[in-house]
């Protein structure tokens, strides 16, 4: 049962322009969202996060969109630069999983010069 | 300190041996988890520490998996009897008690053959 999940395996988009990543979930007790980076041979590092009581939260060039009632979120990037390309994964959490997150399968993001 | 430590980096194992991999936390933080990952997945939840009682395991910690933090410092994740469906990136992360953030390390990538 996967209950996050990227319909997206990859992603390119040209420098300076917008990059969309999107996520999808299932399960109606996740409370809050997080989306991490990750480069090769490197652990995951967080990116930024929403608690389900916001629909919106911004740090500088991210921003990351919850929609509850579609259970969808997505993370824009704006303007991308190359040094955004990596994996993006989602994760979900909820007072009801502990301390757990759920991931979902993550989306090469390129960003081309 | 500098964030979360992991070693080894990679160990190549043959099938039936027995692995050990450690993970040192960002010092203050009282949580500590350990994921696997495998190719094209995000990682997977296996344990979860707060301090030093293991908290919650996850259904993929078979009995084959044992993990410790003896003095809520270091962690330890012990894997007996290797099969090749081990072969995963195994991925240790600390935290504070109140932020869903977590901070990975770079990861143990497990080979066995």
């Amino acid at each position: 049962d996967q209950q996050v999940k990227q319909n997206s395996p990859s992603l390119s988009v040209q420098e300076g322009r917008i990059s969309i990543l999107n996520c999808d979930y299932t399960n109606s007790m996740f409370d809050y969202f997080l989306w991490y980076k990750k480069y090769p041979a490197e652990g995951p590092t967080f990116l930024i996060s929403i608690s389900s009581i916001k629909d919106k939260n911004e740090d500088g060039r991210f921003t990351v969109f919850l929609n509850k009632s579609a259970k969808h979120l997505s993370l824009h990037i704006v303007p991308s630069q190359p040094g955004d390309s990596a994996v993006y994964f989602c994760a979900a959490g909820g007072e009801t999983s502990g301390s757990r997150l759920t991931f979902g399968e993550g989306t090469q993001l390129t960003v081309n010069p | 300190d500098t964030g979360v430590s992991q070693n080894p980096r990679h160990k190549i194992t043959k099938r039936g041996q027995n692995v050990t991999f450690r993970c040192d936390p960002i010092s203050e933080h009282n949580r500590l988890y350990w994921y696997r990952q495998t190719l094209g997945q995000g990682p997977e939840f296996l344990t979860y520490f707060q301090n030093e009682a293991q908290l919650e395991k996850s259904r993929l910690l078979s009995d084959r998996f044992s993990a410790e933090r003896p003095k809520g410092s270091f962690s330890t994740l012990e894997i007996q009897r290797t099969e090749q469906g081990d072969s995963a990136m195994y991925l240790c992360a600390s935290s504070p008690d109140t932020f869903y953030g977590y901070t990975f390390g770079s990861g143990t990538r497990l080979t066995v053959v």
